[in-house]
């Protein structure tokens, strides 16, 4: 398997201070895509970097790739009492049946007021 | 709208029986997932399909079986032979050459 791991697995932040959570993985990928969950909710998709690709930019989401390390990280700047919530990396590898995507274990973001 | 619906919401089972769980999508999608997920945990892939008849076992299908007889539907069945099935199981779905999954709100399934 290549799921990801991610780490912290829970970081507590103040309003405004930014958020950096990182995400490892094990084998070759073609994508890596961050979602947003809220509790006891569906997945919500926020970003998706490809492997040719280093940094990529979205509001206030910024994601790093580096591929040679297999590791990605996801950046929230400015951060608010509303994203708190869980945050997860998967891994996309394109077979010949389709796309498998693997979900890292997640981190569990608290932004206090 | 356009979207992803898992019913039911929540479903109680007693052990040794089957249960069925629903998805259905309106998005056009061809590819279509199912994750199991766990109390404070990731999310784990049980079978994933890529066009109708036709699916893939994930990480975890022992236990499981699905069906893909339409473009929008892709129903998860429970089955006895699924040790610890009590978790939060959700469906999503993904255009062809898309990148990103669309997800459904989840069912819980609580075995008694």
């Amino acid at each position: 398997s290549q799921q990801g791991e991610e780490d912290p697995q829970a970081l507590s932040i103040q309003e405004g201070e930014n958020a950096t959570m990182n995400c490892s993985y094990k084998t070759s990928i073609n994508n890596l895509q961050w979602y947003r969950q809220n509790s006891g909710r569906g997945l919500v998709h926020l970003i998706l970097i490809r492997s040719n690709e280093r940094e990529k930019h979205s509001g206030r989401l910024r994601v790093t790739l580096d591929t040679s390390k297999k590791s990605s990280s996801l950046l929230i700047t400015a951060s608010r009492a509303a994203d708190t919530a869980s945050y997860f990396c998967a891994t996309v590898f394109e077979e010949t049946s389709g796309s498998r995507l693997t979900f890292g274990e997640g981190t569990q973001l608290t932004v206090n007021p | 709208d356009g979207g992803i619906t898992q019913s039911p919401k929540y479903l109680f089972r007693k052990e040794g029986q089957n249960v069925t769980l629903s998805c259905e999508q309106n998005l056009n999608h061809d590819a279509m997932y199912w994750y199991r997920q766990d109390p404070g945990q990731g999310l784990r892939l049980i079978y994933y399909s890529q066009i109708v008849n036709d699916f893939q076992k994930g990480d975890i299908a022992e236990g499981y079986s699905v069906s893909r007889e339409k473009k929008e539907s892709f129903p998860l069945t429970v089955t006895s032979a699924q040790k610890n099935p009590t978790a939060f199981y959700l469906c999503a779905s993904r255009g062809l050459g898309a990148g990103e999954l669309f997800f459904g709100e989840g069912s819980r399934l609580t075995v008694l």
